[in-house]
């Protein structure tokens, strides 16, 4: 069964320090790569998503992600973090071609930014 | 932009008592996802609907929890006898045409206290 492994349950940085957030998964096939990010008191939002092409991808506020595929990993990256990202990560996966598609989620980062 | 309506947002009930969930997917969207989010720990699916089937129900715990789409539109979610792990915010989510429509779009949750 696919899983997946988000390393970094809680982060702190201070405002302008560059991100990085872990996530691998566990699935030898074709997969589809999500991020997810949950603002405190807020709904599941889509940060950015993977499915094919050019493995750097880039999505809303500046957030991107490299797909390694040898590494198994999706890592999230952003250059320089503002308070207003605090919020939690969830990195989700959906293995391809094993019947009807569903994300698998990470355990979760939970980011604090501090001004 | 469309939403994903779920309601009561909180509920608080009595380990024994009998607990109902209530989702409206985005309209034309076939595919109805109910997750299970612990706190401190990433969403978990406990049923796939595609129209008014049920595709995946593997991790639903079956002995109290069911859910239903009757008309492949709105769905309910009900657990009866509620316990006390069963505290925990119930996501659902809808997408078009499964993962491959680009993720899923998450209602605000209903976040459910067992005292």
């Amino acid at each position: 069964a696919q899983s997946v492994s988000q390393h970094n349950h809680h982060v702190i940085l201070s405002e302008a320090a560059s991100l990085e957030l872990g996530c691998n998964y566990s699935y030898g096939g074709t997969v589809n790569l999500f991020w997810y990010v949950q603002y405190p008191g807020q709904h599941l939002q889509l940060l950015l998503k993977y499915f094919s092409g050019d493995p750097l991808v880039k999505g809303i506020k500046g957030f991107e992600a490299e797909f390694i595929k040898s590494k198994f990993s999706f890592n999230l990256r952003k250059p320089s973090v503002q308070w207003s990202d605090t919020a939690e990560y969830f990195c989700a996966v959906n293995a391809l071609n094993t019947g009807f598609q569903k994300l698998v989620f990470g355990t979760g980062t939970r980011l604090l930014v501090s001004p | 932009e469309a939403e994903v309506a779920q309601s009561p947002r909180y509920k608080i009930t009595e380990k024994s008592q009998a607990v109902a969930f209530w989702c409206d997917p985005i309209s034309g969207h076939a595919t109805l996802y109910w997750y299970r989010q612990i706190l401190g720990q990433g969403p978990e699916l406990l049923v796939q609907f595609q129209d008014e089937s049920v595709v995946d129900d593997s991790q639903l715990p079956k002995d109290r929890f069911s859910a239903e789409r009757l008309k492949g539109v709105d769905s309910t979610l009900k657990i009866q006898p509620a316990e006390l792990g069963d505290s925990a915010m119930y996501l659902c989510a809808s997408s078009l045409t499964g993962v491959h429509g680009g993720g899923y779009t998450f209602g605000s949750g209903t976040r459910l206290t067992v005292v």
